[in-house]
């Protein structure tokens, strides 16, 4: 089985500063990796996934996650943050053989402070 | 394309009664899931169907939850009598499936209040 730790419950950040949210997770199997955003009031949006290939990858809004796979982590990270950004980020992992089955860590609420 | 359609959006009962909550998943989409968001425990799977079937309830906390898919544009989460723990928010979720990884498309979630 998976887990998933998310290591700060909530980050408060400046606008425009950069930032970065921790995600490390366990399992005995290769795994997807994703990150998904939860605006207010709104269901989750899948932000940026790892499925093969390059470690590093990219969302269309600036933000990026690299896969280490010896450290087991999947950190999220924005170079300038923007007031829109606010909102919670989830970490999740799914195994390749139940790839449907996403396992989420608790969460962190990223506050954008102007 | 409206997207995956919850309802109710907010629902407040007393502790005894029975709570439905209705999921529409995305046309074409044959895929279908349940998840439940806590402070406590965060955001946990129920159930997932494919083709209208349910595939994996291991997450179905006991046996006063229910779900049915009668067909693929309709799901239904039952739970029967409902208990003040209950309260969460429920999520719903579709993917176009067809082996390996296929994204997961949430609606905006039912807020479940038991009193």
């Amino acid at each position: 089985a998976q887990s998933v730790t998310q290591l700060d419950s909530q980050v408060p950040v400046f606008e425009e500063a950069p930032v970065e949210l921790r995600c490390n997770y366990s399992s005995s199997v290769s795994v997807y990796l994703f990150w998904y955003v939860q605006y207010p009031n709104q269901g989750l949006q899948l932000l940026l996934k790892y499925l093969s290939g390059s470690t590093l990858v990219e969302s269309i809004n600036g933000f990026e996650a690299e896969f280490n796979k010896s450290q087991t982590s999947f950190h999220l990270r924005k170079p300038s943050v923007h007031i829109s950004d606010t909102a919670e980020y989830f970490c999740a992992v799914s195994d390749l053989q139940g790839a449907q089955k996403l396992v989420f860590g608790q969460g962190t609420r990223l506050t954008i402070n102007p | 394309d409206a997207g995956v359609i919850q309802s109710p959006r907010h629902e407040v009962t007393e502790m005894g009664q029975e709570v439905t909550l209705r999921c529409k998943p995305i046309s074409g989409h044959n895929s279908l899931f349940w998840y439940r968001q806590t402070m406590m425990r965060g955001l946990e799977l129920l159930i997932y169907f494919n083709n209208n079937v349910p595939i994996d309830d291991s997450g179905m906390p006991e046996d006063r939850f229910s779900a049915k898919m009668p067909n693929a544009s309709f799901s239904t989460l039952k739970i029967q009598p409902s208990e003040p723990r209950d309260s969460a928010v429920y999520f719903c979720a579709s993917s176009l499936f067809s082996g390996g990884y296929n994204e997961q498309f949430f609606g905006p979630g039912t807020r479940l209040t038991v009193l």
